[in-house]
């Protein structure tokens, strides 16, 4: 079966940098987009960002954009997002998504790693 | 980029039916998605358009579309289906995806 595991999160204070990491397992990962998605703390959810397949292209939402690069291995299988300059608004649950066939929804989805973001 | 407004909370009698909208400009050229999160849970996947449910998801998940405003309704709800729900589209550019404000759906 599909299976998405995040890792990497932890607490950092602001400015500094995380990377955060997504093993994949169970589908075609090379044949795939995958996002990333985050939600803060009682609040809903928030795209982040998405990469192509095969890595081709990539788009960030505007809040992201310039700090967070969104990467892939498809010879691992890992989908990775090195955040910088990192900011309080940052905290969230980070989760690894991936596209149904067809960009027809985000049909599966990791359980999420903890980003938190304190002085 | 793009907003799309949920109504924050709404809620249904067992049994009964409800429908949660979603709606923005982008919807008038993108199809939406919908999520279902409990709490301390991960969102999952519903339905995609108008009838695109993924293996699972039971058939009293609908969605349909008027406009700028996307909706998803539950036909028989039942208390499993309480929950937060979100719809999910793309921005006018089409590149970027946003998602909705959320809805809580109490079921009493």
């Amino acid at each position: 079966q599909v299976q998405l595991v995040e890792s990497g999160g932890g607490v950092v204070q602001p400015g500094r940098s995380l990377r955060l990491s997504c093993a994949a397992s169970g589908f075609t990962f090379p044949t795939y987009g995958m996002h990333w998605v985050r939600q803060a703390p009682g609040q809903g959810l928030d795209w982040v960002a998405v990469i192509w397949y095969d890595g081709s292209r990539k788009y960030y939402a505007d809040s992201v954009r310039g700090r967070f690069t969104i990467s892939r291995d498809n010879s691992k299988n890992t989908l990775d997002l090195q955040m910088d300059s990192l900011r309080v608004e940052d905290t969230a649950i980070y989760y690894c998504v991936r596209d149904a066939e067809g960009g027809r929804g985000r049909d599966h989805w990791g359980q999420g790693t903890l980003v938190t973001i304190s002085s | 980029s793009s907003e799309l407004t949920q109504d924050p909370a709404v809620s249904v009698a067992l049994g009964q039916t409800v429908k949660i909208t979603c709606r923005g400009d982008s919807l008038k050229f993108y199809s939406a998605s919908w999520y279902q999160q409990k709490p301390g849970q991960a969102p999952i996947f519903v339905i995609y358009g108008q009838d695109h449910r993924p293996s699972g998801i039971p058939g009293r998940f609908s969605g349909s579309y008027s406009g700028d405003t996307a909706s998803l309704t539950i036909t028989g709800a039942q208390a499993e289906d309480e929950a937060d729900y979100y719809c999910q589209s793309r921005d006018s550019s089409g590149n970027l995806y946003v998602f909705g404000t959320g809805t809580q759906v109490t079921v009493l």
